[in-house]
């Protein structure tokens, strides 16, 4: 049971365009949201997160959207750069019964100069 | 260095063989997670420690893994008799509190082959 999923496998984008790469999850008890960025060999490294009672985080040029009702979450990237060509994961996790972050299956971001 | 420390960073191994990988989380960093990565898939949850508390092993496959966590410090992965199916990059996260929200700082994982 996939609690967290991203559909889009991959995503090709103009440099200087927007990216958006979108996220859907079930569990509606999860408190937080947040954005993992993967270069080739490397961990994740944290990007961005939202709290469950927010709609919008803002940084620089990533901005993370939660709609709460459509249990769906967003992550814009603007203007896209070269360098934020890589795998982004989304997860959630929450309160009950511990901590555990749950993670998407990730979505390939390649932006073209 | 700083952050979270993974070894080895590659394993071969024969199928039926058991393996131990490593995790030097972050000094004081209560949580620490371990998560794998199979070939083209997401990032699969396996188990989570937090302080003293006991794990959550919720996300374990199969009793052939276990994990252990050493004064709350370093923690052991171990697969036994390993199966070609095993074969992934095993990923460790570690955390200051364990709070839901709080980021995780991933090492640069283990990758597993299994022939």
């Amino acid at each position: 049971d996939q609690q967290v999923k991203q559909n889009s496998p991959s995503l090709s984008v103009q440099e200087g365009r927007i990216s958006i790469l979108n996220c859907d999850y079930t569990n509606s008890m999860f408190d937080y949201f947040l954005w993992y960025k993967k270069y080739p060999a490397e961990g994740p490294t944290f990007l961005i997160s939202i709290s469950s009672i927010k709609d919008k985080n803002e940084d620089g040029r990533f901005t993370v959207f939660l709609n709460k009702s459509a249990k769906h979450l967003s992550l814009h990237i603007v203007p896209s750069q070269p360098g934020d060509s890589a795998v982004y994961f989304c997860a959630a996790s929450e309160g009950t019964g511990g901590f555990k972050t749950i993670f998407g299956a990730g979505t390939r971001l390649f932006v073209k100069a | 260095g700083a952050g979270v420390s993974q070894s080895p960073s590659n394993k071969v191994t024969e199928k039926g063989k058991d393996v131990e990988l490593r995790c030097d989380p972050i000094s004081g960093h209560t949580a620490l997670y371990w998560y794998r990565q199979s070939l083209g898939q997401g990032l699969e949850f396996l188990i989570y420690f937090q302080g003293n508390s006991a794990p959550d092993k919720s996300g374990l496959p199969s009793d052939r893994f276990s994990a252990e966590r050493t004064g709350g410090s370093v923690s052991t992965l171990t697969i036994q008799r390993t199966q070609q199916e095993d074969s992934a990059v095993y990923l460790c996260a570690s955390s200051p509190s364990g709070l839901a929200g709080g980021e995780l700082f991933f090492g640069e994982g283990s990758r597993l082959t299994v022939l």
